[in-house]
């Protein structure tokens, strides 16, 4: 069974403190995507890989930085993280070759920021 | 810009009642997808349409894709409480290849 798992379904940071969100495949996805996802904004792409040490923004890389080191693992960096970052952040996978870019997406983690 | 925009945006109904929800656009997408999302989780996959006029079945799940392939519908027939949960759709971006667009999602509820 395919799976996309995220390091924390819940996590609460204060203002200003450096939060390291982890994602890991195990399908061997060439691809892999961290969304936000807010009520009456959907979801929102904030950063892609598509290889190791390969990334492309998406629509809001503003605040956030991202880490690919081995192709399964695809962590989102806050570097100082602010209240309008509590959301809940999506990781996502798929193919490079996927003919429709059809995603697996992990359980998401819900962060809070005081 | 490809935008879909899906509706209703909430809808609460009754065990047993049939449903539709609304996926559109004015772009043309090659292929449509349709997620959901249950409370605290992540979205699922639950099925891709590829051919414009294609209905496809998935037990009380029909899914259609529009003629001209710039909408979808999905009804649920006979809704049950397990259907709860927020119904996504999504396409290829045509801008960039492994992107997916997606709509703003419909919420639904099934009470018992």
């Amino acid at each position: 069974d395919v799976k996309v798992t995220q390091s924390s379904r819940y996590l609460v940071k204060r203002t200003g403190e450096k939060v390291f969100l982890e994602c890991v495949q195990d399908m061997d996805h060439e691809n892999m995507f961290w969304y936000r996802q807010d009520p009456g904004l959907g979801l929102r792409l904030i950063y892609f890989s598509y290889d190791v040490k390969m990334k492309e923004k998406g629509d809001i890389p503003e605040g956030y930085s991202v880490s690919r080191e081995k192709k399964e693992r695809f962590s989102l960096i806050l570097e100082s993280a602010s209240t309008n970052q509590t959301s809940m952040y999506l990781c996502a996978s798929n193919h490079r070759s996927s003919v429709y870019n059809e995603q697996f997406f992990g359980p998401g983690t819900r962060l809070t920021v005081l | 810009t490809q935008l879909l925009e899906q509706s209703p945006q909430f809808l609460s109904i009754q065990e047993g009642e049939n449903l539709t929800v609304y996926c559109n656009s004015s772009s043309v997408f090659s292929s449509l997808q349709w997620y959901r999302q249950e409370p605290g989780e992540g979205p699922v996959l639950l099925v891709t349409v590829v051919t414009g006029g294609e209905v496809k079945k998935l037990k009380r799940l029909t899914f259609q894709f529009g003629d001209a392939r710039k909408d979808s519908s999905l009804h649920i027939t006979a809704a049950q409480p397990g259907d709860t949960g927020l119904y996504l759709c999504a396409g290829p971006d045509n801008n960039a290849g492994n992107m997916l667009t997606f709509g703003g999602g419909t919420r639904l509820m099934v009470k018992p």
